[in-house]
């Protein structure tokens, strides 16, 4: 079953633009992640956040997590074309099954 | 480097046939998972294993039976191949239950 969805479905920008990706997700976490996957081939990890955590970083990624509204954003700074690709997020949920629920994705296009 | 490695990136099949997909990580991580992934529908987790020979069901395990003799190995077995069952077919493995997936490349398998 999908805990997380990530919205919008698809976005298409230009080079040297800012992405931004949503995922929310409909039960209490501990903690999100972020994936990426380059056409026909697996993925890739990029960011994990703690239920305790709002921000973090890493090169040109920010992610933020509101667990108040069930929510993180995913923004990538200054784009390139070799960020086409589709991002999951991915929700690690508290009780029950703690394995992590991949969204249906959103796929980027970068255009030189 | 997590390496993860799976037997096939292409598979043929026919209809009936019993179909082995290996994978292999070399991290000496505890946990093993295989997913499906089909457009519009993301990753759907197919089993998955915590420890060698141990194994639970996950989202969809309707078709499929896995093996895991030895912790760096997990197979996913198609008893009977159906052409329902063509798909892209992903391995992942994580050091804990909750935490980063390492992916395989994939291993797409057309049933005819």
């Amino acid at each position: 079953s999908q805990q997380g969805e990530e919205d919008p479905q698809a976005l298409s920008i230009q080079e040297g633009e800012n992405a931004t990706m949503n995922c929310s997700y409909k039960t209490s976490i501990n903690n999100l992640q972020w994936y990426r996957q380059n056409s026909g081939r697996g993925l890739v990890h990029l960011i994990l956040i703690r239920s305790n955590e709002r921000e973090k970083h890493s090169g040109r990624l920010r992610v933020t997590l509101d667990t108040s509204k069930k929510s993180s954003s995913l923004l990538i700074t200054a784009s390139r074309a070799a960020d086409t690709a589709s991002y999951f997020c991915a929700t690690a949920r508290t009780g029950g099954s703690y394995i992590p629920t991949f969204g249906r994705g959103t796929s980027l296009i970068v255009h030189p | 480097d997590v390496k993860v490695t799976q037997s096939s990136r292409y598979l043929v099949k026919r209809t009936g046939e019993k179909v082995f997909l290996e994978c292999v990580q070399d991290m000496d991580h505890e946990n093993m998972f295989w997913y499906r992934q089909d457009p519009g529908l993301g990753l759907r987790l197919i089993y998955f294993s915590y420890d060698v020979k141990m194994k639970e069901k996950g989202d969809i395990p309707e078709g499929y039976s896995v093996s895991r003799e030895k912790k760096e190995r997990f197979s996913l077995i198609l008893e009977s191949a159906s052409t329902n069952q063509t798909s892209m077919y992903l391995c992942a493995s994580s050091p804990g239950i909750e935490e980063t997936q390492y992916f395989g490349p994939g291993t797409r398998l057309l049933v005819l």
